[in-house]
């Protein structure tokens, strides 16, 4: 299986500041077809996980503008350019370039 | 817009099997993915597997030999078969929508997940 890695575990941050999320895999997530097969998802408090960027760096429909993905090969990285009191919760990366599909151990942010 | 709403015991007896339903409304099952995805404060989150409209299914190798994922007995339900369970099974159990991110649908995204439904595996 592939292993996801992320850092911080647990992200404090001052509302309006930038936040930063590494996550890495065990294996290359870039597909022959050219697509880098990364997503991540927000479980916001006694919630479901929802999408926030898919393959690598797109962000899924009406997720904010400060909301950013970026990487390649087996680093990414998630950033929020000014967080929000709404940003809190667990972040998670996702591998599905191979079966099983595998999470990293998420990334709790809260505001400080 | 497409809801998923998760439901079935809370409550299994180890050794039994576990039966879950996901009920999908507002949409059609076709073209997509069918995603279950568990988490437990052990293990995060972990997929399970997906079944897709054809019929056919993709299961995570270390529960292959004890998991079903199939059309529930309504045509917009998918059901989620676990067998003989430990409490090592005890999570609660989303369902996901997966559907096609790229024009010639060579990547899927879980763009519309269920609330969940809490299982304890337990005598």
């Amino acid at each position: 299986d592939i292993v996801m890695t992320q850092s911080p575990l647990s992200l404090p941050v001052t509302p309006g500041e930038p936040a930063s999320i590494s996550c890495r895999s065990s294996l290359s997530l870039l597909h022959s077809n050219g697509y880098t097969y990364l997503d991540w998802y927000l479980q916001k408090p006694g919630q479901s996980p929802q999408l926030l960027i898919y393959l690598g760096s797109n962000r899924a429909s009406g997720v904010p503008d400060r909301f950013s993905g970026g990487g390649s090969g087996t680093d990414f990285t998630l950033r929020i350019s000014r967080v929000e009191a709404e940003d809190v919760g667990i972040y998670y990366c996702m591998q599905n370039i191979q079966s099983p599909y595998t999470f990293g151990p998420g990334t709790k942010l809260e505001i400080k | 817009q497409v809801q998923l709403q998760e439901s079935g015991p809370g409550l299994v007896k180890p050794s039994e099997t576990l039966s879950l339903t996901c009920s999908v409304s507002g949409g059609s099952m076709s073209d997509s993915y069918w995603s279950w995805i568990r988490q437990s404060p052990g293990k995060g989150l972990e997929w399970i597997g997906y079944m897709y409209d054809s019929g056919g299914a993709n299961y995570n190798p270390s529960l292959e030999s004890r998991v079903t994922i199939s059309v529930g007995t309504s045509k917009n339900q998918v059901s989620l078969r676990l067998t003989s369970v430990t409490a090592a099974d005890t999570a609660v159990y989303y369902c996901a929508r997966e559907s096609c991110s790229t024009a010639s649908c060579q990547h899927y995204y879980m763009d519309v997940w269920g609330k969940g439904t809490t299982v304890t595996v337990s005598s």
